[in-house]
């Protein structure tokens, strides 16, 4: 079983929809983030969370929102989607702290917004 | 600036062939460091983590160049399987332990 998973695994929409991706792990790692991916432009932060009273934005936090609902859930919401929030969204996790500190990926959200 | 900047290419190379990426990173910050590999259309998967002292894993060597605040990578005989789009990643504890990729570079391995 994956680590780290992700619904809906794809998902087309409409402009001004509500949206909601669902991100679960059980690696037991506390911290969480979401990312999206445009082509040329690389993983974008948009949020992370590093337990589950802890919410934070990342660079491109606008239109988006986050809950952390356990530890091992993390979910992102878009609560009017527009077309250009048509991306790849990742998910994923990370230890607190330690030399191999590498974040670990969901199987990625394709998100269309029309 | 970009925190983690990387040709995005594509090298193109031949089967068997010795390809080497670099990658370069703004914040003297940065502690951990890594190279992950992303399919077309999949999730990026730790490829190896970069240590100061460089380390290698079989066919893949990875480097650390601190004073000039750069990375490499280099496979050696290149397989039709290494084709994917690998991305350099860098981590700032101080920075709330914010990860930064680059926007990845394209290798096509050809037969």
């Amino acid at each position: 079983d994956a680590d780290v998973t992700q619904t809906p695994r794809n998902r087309i929409t409409k402009t001004g929809k509500r949206i909601m991706l669902e991100c679960s792990q059980t690696k037991g790692h506390d911290r969480m983030y979401w990312y999206r991916q445009d082509p040329g432009l690389g993983l974008r932060l948009i949020y992370y969370s590093f337990d589950v009273k802890d919410i934070n934005k990342g660079e491109i936090s606008d239109g988006y929102s986050v809950s952390r609902q356990a530890q091992a859930k993390f979910s992102l919401s878009l609560e009017s989607a527009i077309p250009n929030q048509t991306a790849l969204y990742f998910c994923a996790t990370s230890q607190t702290s330690g030399v191999n500190n590498e974040q670990f990926f969901g199987p990625g959200t394709r998100l269309t917004v029309l | 600036r970009k925190e983690v900047e990387q040709d995005p290419g594509p090298f193109n190379v031949p089967e068997g062939a010795t390809v080497a990426f670099n990658c370069t990173y703004s914040n003297s910050a940065s502690q951990s460091f890594f190279w992950y590999r992303q399919d077309c259309r999949k999730e990026p998967k730790l490829l190896m983590s970069v240590y100061s002292s460089g380390n290698e894993d079989g066919r893949f060597t990875a480097q650390l160049n601190r004073a000039s605040q750069y990375i490499s990578l280099l496979i050696r005989d290149s397989k039709l399987s290494d084709s994917a789009t690998y991305l350099c990643v860098v981590n700032i504890p101080r920075n709330f332990n914010k990860f930064y990729f680059g926007s990845g570079t394209k290798l096509n391995v050809k037969p």
